[in-house]
């Protein structure tokens, strides 16, 4: 079975630009998040999908970071525009239902950020 | 206080020692409990579950006091290969509806040495 894709692994932009990153969760997992990790800290969420609602973006920073799960399977997470301090890794994750509680997350590999 | 902490270290060990990290957490409301291991540039990955009666796998045991709010993981026979950082994670039910948090620890990192 195929884990959490996310694509693309590593970018580099000028500070100002648009950036996107995608995200695959594994398959019939409903529940779909995006962090942000920079290094040696704990992942932070962003924006926590159920289907295709957003339940939780208290903590994405609305004014240039914007998400969609249309479908309510992939997903697209994007800044417009980068600033310098947005360079981390983003990582994605899917689970089953949440109220299966047992069950952690499954992420993907991550795309790694540079703003310069 | 932070809602989730572990302590950063990090953990130097030799290999074959066995090694404890302790985690607290805030929330007396938190429910589901777990420890993730995060190898150096890569994603986490799910360690373990940490039920309540406490449970076991292999080299890994996890254990859950409720009452002081905080979670163990004991590592055995340590090797080479469990240099990482292990990050501590708490799922809270903020209200009746299905409103959950997650919330991670920082990580503690742990390095084996031969």
């Amino acid at each position: 079975e195929a884990g959490v894709v996310q694509s693309p692994r590593y970018k580099i932009i000028e500070k100002k630009q648009p950036v996107a990153f995608w995200c695959n969760p594994i398959s019939g997992h409903n529940t779909l998040y995006w962090y942000l990790q920079n290094l040696g800290q704990g992942p932070e969420l962003l924006i926590r999908y159920e289907n295709e609602e957003a339940v939780d973006d208290s903590q994405l920073p609305k004014d240039r970071f914007s998400a969609e799960r249309l479908k309510g399977v992939d997903s697209t997470l994007k800044i417009q525009p980068a600033e310098l301090g947005d360079s981390a890794v983003y990582l994605c994750a899917s689970s089953l239902d949440p109220r299966y509680s047992r069950y952690g997350y499954t992420f993907g590999s991550g795309t790694r950020l540079t703003v310069v | 206080r932070k809602e989730v902490e572990q302590d950063p270290g990090p953990f130097n060990v030799p290999e074959g020692a066995t090694v404890a990290f302790n985690c607290t957490y805030s929330n007396s409301a938190s429910q589901s409990f777990f420890w993730y291991r995060q190898d150096c540039r890569k994603e986490p990955k799910l360690l373990m579950s940490v039920y309540s009666s406490g449970n076991e796998d292999g080299r890994f045991t996890a254990q859950l006091n409720r009452a002081s709010q905080y979670i163990s993981l004991l590592i055995r026979d340590s090797k080479l290969s469990d240099s990482a950082t292990y990050l501590c994670v708490v799922r809270t039910v903020l209200n009746a509806g299905n409103n959950r948090k997650l919330i991670w620890g920082l990580g503690t990192s742990l390095a084996v040495n031969p």
